[in-house]
C-alpha cells in the first residue's frame, strides 16, 4: 500500500541554521508529493509540491526535489527563521482524482533566537 | 471568499454522546475530505466524498458516519462517543484543476474533540 515516512521529530536549530527534514515514501504508480505547514493553533497550509520526477517544489525558502529512484522528497532551507517555527507534513496523493492523502507522521521544528 | 470552515473548534463530549462536526467549503470543490490528527500518527482519513451523493470510508472510519447532500457541505456524525475518539479533526476541500491534476487541498482551521 501507500505510505509516507518522516524523520522523527522534534528539531530544534538555532536561527540561520541549514534545515533538512527526511521523507521517504512507497507508492505504485506516480503520486503526486507535497509539502504541508501547520503552525500552532491553526489548520495545514501547503507549502510545496511536486508532480512527477525530478521536478523541485518551491516556496519561501523552502525546497523539495522528487526522488523517484529513492522514493525520496526530503524538505531543505538553508537559513531558517523563528517564524518557520511549526509542524512539517510530508504528503502524497494518488492520480485517482479522490483528492485523498496520504500522510507521514509530521516533523517539528522548533527554531531558537 | 472564506474558503474551508469548520464549526464548533472545541468540544467536550461524554461518552456515549453524539454530535456533528460541520464542515462548509465555499469554493465549488467537488473532493472532501474528513482527517483525525493524533501525535505521532500525523493526519489519517476518516471518509472521503467525489461529490455530492458519493462517499467513501478513509483509513479509520469506524464510529463515523458522513453525508454530502450538498457540493459545499460535507458533515462528519460520531454516533456514540468513545475517549479514543479525542483528536483533532480536519476537514479538507479540492478540485480536478486544469489538465486534469487535481488541485492542492484546502483545510479548515480543525475542531478539538475531547470525549470524557
Amino acid at each position: 500500500g501507500n505510505s509516507v515516512t518522516q524523520m522523527e521529530g522534534p528539531v530544534t536549530l538555532s536561527e540561520e541554521a541549514f534545515l533538512t527534514i527526511n521523507c521517504t515514501y512507497t507508492a505504485t504508480g506516480y503520486p503526486s508529493l507535497f509539502w504541508y505547514v501547520q503552525y500552532p493553533g491553526e489548520g495545514l497550509q501547503l507549502l510545496l509540491k511536486a508532480t512527477k520526477a525530478d521536478d523541485k517544489g518551491s516556496n519561501k525558502g523552502f525546497e523539495a526535489t522528487y526522488r523517484k529512484e529513492t522514493t525520496s522528497f526530503h524538505l531543505e532551507k538553508g537559513s531558517v527563521q523563528v517564524s518557520d517555527s511549526a509542524v512539517y507534513f510530508c504528503a502524497l496523493r494518488q492520480p485517482s482524482n479522490t483528492g485523498k492523502l496520504i500522510f507521514g507522521q509530521g516533523t517539528t521544528l522548533q527554531v531558537k533566537p | 471568499n472564506a474558503g474551508v470552515t469548520q464549526t464548533p473548534k472545541f468540544q467536550v463530549l461524554k461518552t456515549g454522546q453524539s454530535m456533528t462536526l460541520q464542515c462548509a467549503q465555499d469554493m465549488n470543490h467537488e473532493y472532501m475530505s474528513w482527517y483525525r490528527q493524533d501525535p505521532g500518527m500525523g493526519l489519517r482519513l476518516i471518509h472521503y466524498s467525489v461529490g455530492a451523493g458519493i462517499t467513501d470510508q478513509g483509513e479509520v472510519p469506524n464510529g463515523y458516519n458522513v453525508s454530502r447532500s450538498t457540493t459545499e457541505d460535507f458533515p462528519l456524525r460520531l454516533l456514540s462517543a468513545a475517549p479514543s475518539q479525542t483528536s483533532v479533526y480536519f476537514c479538507a476541500s479540492s478540485s480536478t484543476g486544469t489538465g486534469g491534476a487535481t488541485s492542492e487541498a484546502f483545510f479548515g482551521q480543525g475542531t478539538r474533540l475531547t470525549v470524557v
